[in-house]
Formats: C-alpha cells, structure tokens, sequence
C-alpha cells in the first residue's frame, strides 16, 4: 500500500501569497492517479485536481498542480480569503485501496 | 450535478451495528460509468476508504482489509440508494462517515461528489 505524506502540516500565509503544499509518496505513482481535495470545517472534502493538472468544476486557475514519480505539489498562486482550509492529496490505481495523506492546514497569518 | 444525501443514526452502542444510508439525485446507482464509496475520517486515522458498490451488468463490492469482515455495502435500486452496515463497533469506528462518487476507468477513485457527513459516536 503506498502511503502519501504530506508537508508542512500547517501553512501560514497571507492572503495573496503564494501556497506549496507538498505530497510525497512511498513509491513512485503515476500523477495521472494523484488527486487533491480541499477541506473546509464542517463540510465534506471537494476535489480540487485530478489527472495530473486537471482542476475540477469550479476551482479557479491560480489552482495548479505539478509533480512526477514520488513528489507532488498543489500550488495557489495568490491566496483568496476562501482558500483557507485543509488539503489532502489521495493517491489511487485502478484496484482498491485507495489512500489519503494526511492533510496540510493552510492558515491565515 | 449529482447530490448524495445521508440518513443514519449518529449514536451507535459498542457491539451494535452501525447504519447509514446515501440518497442519490442527478445520477443512479445502477450506473456503469459510477461506483459508491463510503469514506470516513477520524482524528487518528485521518480518511479511510471502506469500500464501495458499483454496477457493471452485475453487482460488484470492494472492501477495505481494516473492516471488510464487519462491513456490507448495498445499493438499493428501488430507492436509488447505498448503505453501509458496519457490525460489532468499538470505539474506535467513532468518526465521521462519508458516502461520495466515483467513476469509472481511470476516474474510478476520483471521489467527485460528496454527501454532508454523518458523525457517528459510539458509547454505551
């Protein structure tokens, strides 16, 4: 099973900045399987990107995703109020079980 | 656009069985391009996939190692519907449950759509 850890745990920023949030897998995963939600208190998860760049309905384009063989990254190009909240990378093949890492706050500064 | 809407008691006793059900509108159950997963998320075990139901001229269930002799999922045509029942709970099987969408092929774990969460809290 291959395990995604995620860093840093906590991100402060401003609005405005620019957000890294870094997936690391245990092995090498194809970033066509690598998958990003973004998760507000309270609420379910939302998928933000999935296929390697693809962002989901929705997301707007300061949302971009790169990354190849154990290293992700979800970058936020400028940091909008509603982009505060918990991101999670999953990483999935074509048979279950699919994981989850465990997640990067970004926090107001 | 597809909503998942979830029923379910929020307290379940230790030993007892747990029971919640995922509403669909926008998509059906019977759907060969979709499958239904339950998730959940707890502060020590972050999110854990359990297991899913999909339809692909017949009937299919995948489970999770960690619950799959304590779990069912099945999918109720009648009611467009899918349900997990969890059996023999402990404590540790507190945590907020999620039903959520995915697809099919190269989509299949892309979990696109999401119900609102059912808090589950196991206590006597």
């Amino acid at each position: 099973e291959i395990v995604l850890t995620q860093s840093p745990g906590t991100l402060s920023l401003s609005p405005g900045e620019r957000a890294t949030l870094s997936c690391r897998a245990s092995q090498s995963v194809s970033s066509n399987y690598l998958v990003w939600y973004q998760q507000k208190p309270g609420q379910a998860p939302r998928l933000v990107m999935y296929g390697a760049s693809s962002r989901a309905t929705g997301i707007p384009d300061r949302f971009s995703a790169s990354g190849s063989g154990t290293d992700f990254s979800l970058t936020i190009s400028r940091l909008e109020p509603e982009d505060f909240a918990v991101y999670y990378c999953q990483h999935y093949g074509m048979t279950p079980p699919w994981t989850f890492g465990q997640g990067t706050k970004v926090e107001i500064k | 656009q597809v909503q998942l809407q979830q029923s379910g008691p929020g307290l379940v006793k230790p030993s007892q069985t747990l029971s919640i059900t995922c509403d669909i509108s926008g998509d059906s159950v019977s759907s060969n391009s979709a499958s239904w997963n339950w998730i959940r998320q707890s502060p020590s075990r972050g999110l854990e996939w359990l297991g899913r139901t999909y339809y692909r001229s017949k009937w299919y269930n995948d489970y999770a190692i960690s619950v799959k002799s304590r779990a069912t999922i099945s999918p109720d045509t009648s009611k467009n519907q899918f349900s997990l029942q969890l059996n023999s709970v402990t404590p540790e099987d507190a945590a907020v449950y999620y039903c959520a969408k995915g697809g099919s092929g190269w989509t299949v774990a892309i979990f696109d759509s999401w119900g609102q969460g059912t808090l589950v809290t196991v206590s006597p």
